[in-house]
């Protein structure tokens, strides 16, 4: 088990771009989230999924945004049309019951220029 | 509206010594409580949890305090060692998926 894995761990791209990440949670977790973290923040839930259903998200997560977690297993995390404000850490987590002690990936960094 | 509050962005402790840290909260309905670490370039580790029904739990050096009247939290660390230095998220569960987490308190443990 080599925990959560998260891909890329930086991504650079131009204003309007559109950007995807990928999530590969601990494999026997059915549970799944997203998160973002800005500078000098803590971490902001964005959406969750339990195995393949998507069943909470978040008023941060804009239209732009969509997640997915086909047949339960990873998970990816698109922005449509980046702007500087998307730019930020992307932290996907796994867990096997409700909100308790996370595992959380290493990240992905967005910079959007 | 920033319901979980960590008042404190740096502190620095000597090794071998007490750290406390501390958050607050606003949302009475919170139930669950954690303390996550985070090194840079890693993702927040869990470290302890505390149930709202609850005052103390104890987990080798770490323990966490909770003070239900006051919505305060602490986490102790004792001793200090040089490897606790991080960034110290305290973070509330509503009894739902989502957790909300403070800003953090960067932690420096001084040798």
């Amino acid at each position: 088990d080599t925990g959560v894995s998260q891909d890329p761990r930086h991504k650079i791209t131009k204003r309007g771009q559109n950007v995807t990440f990928r999530c590969d949670p601990i494999s026997e977790h059915n549970r799944l989230y997203w998160y973002r973290q800005t500078l000098g923040q803590g971490p902001e839930f964005l959406t969750y999924f339990q195995n393949e259903a998507q069943l909470e998200k978040s008023r941060l997560l804009s239209d732009r945004f969509s997640a997915e977690r086909p047949k339960g297993s990873f998970s990816t995390l698109e922005i449509q049309r980046t702007e500087q404000g998307d730019s930020a850490m992307y932290l996907c987590a796994s867990s096997t019951y409700r909100a308790g002690g996370y595992t959380f990936g290493s990240g992905t960094r967005l910079t959007v220029v | 509206d920033q319901q979980v509050k960590q008042n404190s962005p740096s502190l620095s402790v000597q090794e071998g010594r007490i750290s406390i840290l501390n958050c607050d909260y606003t949302n009475s309905m919170f139930d669950y409580f954690l303390w996550y670490k985070k090194y840079p370039a890693e993702g927040p580790t869990f470290l302890i949890s505390i149930s709202s029904i609850k005052d103390k739990n104890e987990d080798g050096r770490f323990t966490v305090f909770l003070n239900k009247s006051a919505k305060h939290l602490s986490l102790h660390i004792v001793p200090s060692q040089p490897g606790d230095s991080a960034v110290y998220f305290c973070a509330a569960n509503l009894g739902n998926e989502k957790l909300t987490f403070g800003t953090g308190t960067r932690l420096t443990i001084i040798p």
